[in-house]
């Protein structure tokens, strides 16, 4: 199994323009997550799926954030448009049921 | 809400000493712990898995313990080595239909050659 999938690994961009990542959950993985992590504020939960269902996007900072699952093995989240406090490193889990979680690799946005 | 807290936040040893890193939670209904190692600048590993009815899991030099009923959870590492250097996540899966797993702040530790 290769894990849970993400890219790009690294982006940097210009403010305002439009972020997309992307991610492949392992195969059979019904939850999948995707979460912030900065220095400031540690990880954060921006929002989960079930199933391909939205559940939980509470953590979602503001509606220049969006995340979409069109099927179960892929995911994106899209910022647009982009700003610099965006910048942090954005990772993507998946798990069955109430199994152990596999994180992804991640990626590092910097927005300049 | 649960919380979950971790300590030491840093730790240094020199090598080969057994260490112990502790994990505490407020919420006892859980339906599992699990241990992460994140490498700077890197994802996280999963190390260790505990579901709720279990009270340890090892591998290799690793082991963890649970104590749902007074929310602790401790990391064992034996015979450090440098190559263990990494900040160590706790985190708790709560029990309920939110599928939100808590996260301790993590210890950062050192191992000296």
């Amino acid at each position: 199994d290769a894990g849970v999938i993400q890219s790009p690994r690294h982006e940097v961009t210009e403010m305002g323009q439009e972020v997309t990542l992307r991610c492949k959950p392992i195969s059979g993985h019904d939850y999948l997550f995707w979460y912030r992590q900065t220095m400031m504020r540690g990880l954060e939960l921006l929002i989960y799926f079930n199933n391909n269902v939205p559940i939980d996007d509470s953590g979602m900072p503001e509606d220049r954030f969006s995340a979409k699952m069109p099927n179960a093995s892929f995911s994106t989240l899209k910022i647009q448009p982009s700003e610099p406090r965006d910048s942090a490193v954005y990772f993507c889990a998946s798990t069955k049921g109430t199994n152990g979680y596999t994180f992804g690799s991640g990626t590092r946005l910097t927005v300049v | 809400k649960q919380e979950v807290t971790q300590i030491p936040a840093a730790l240094s040893v020199p090598e080969g000493e057994n260490l112990v890193l502790n994990c505490s939670f407020t919420d006892s209904a859980i339906y599992n712990l699990q241990w992460f190692r994140q490498d700077p600048g890197k994802g996280l590993t999963s190390l260790l898995l505990i579901q709720s009815s279990q009270r340890e899991q090892t591998s290799g030099r690793l082991n963890a313990s649970l104590d749902k009923s007074s929310g602790r959870s401790t990391l064992y590492i034996a015979a450090s080595q440098p190559g263990d250097s990494a900040t160590y996540l706790c985190a708790v899966l709560s029990s309920g239909s939110a599928r939100q797993l808590t996260f301790g702040s993590g210890t950062q530790l050192t191992v000296l050659p």
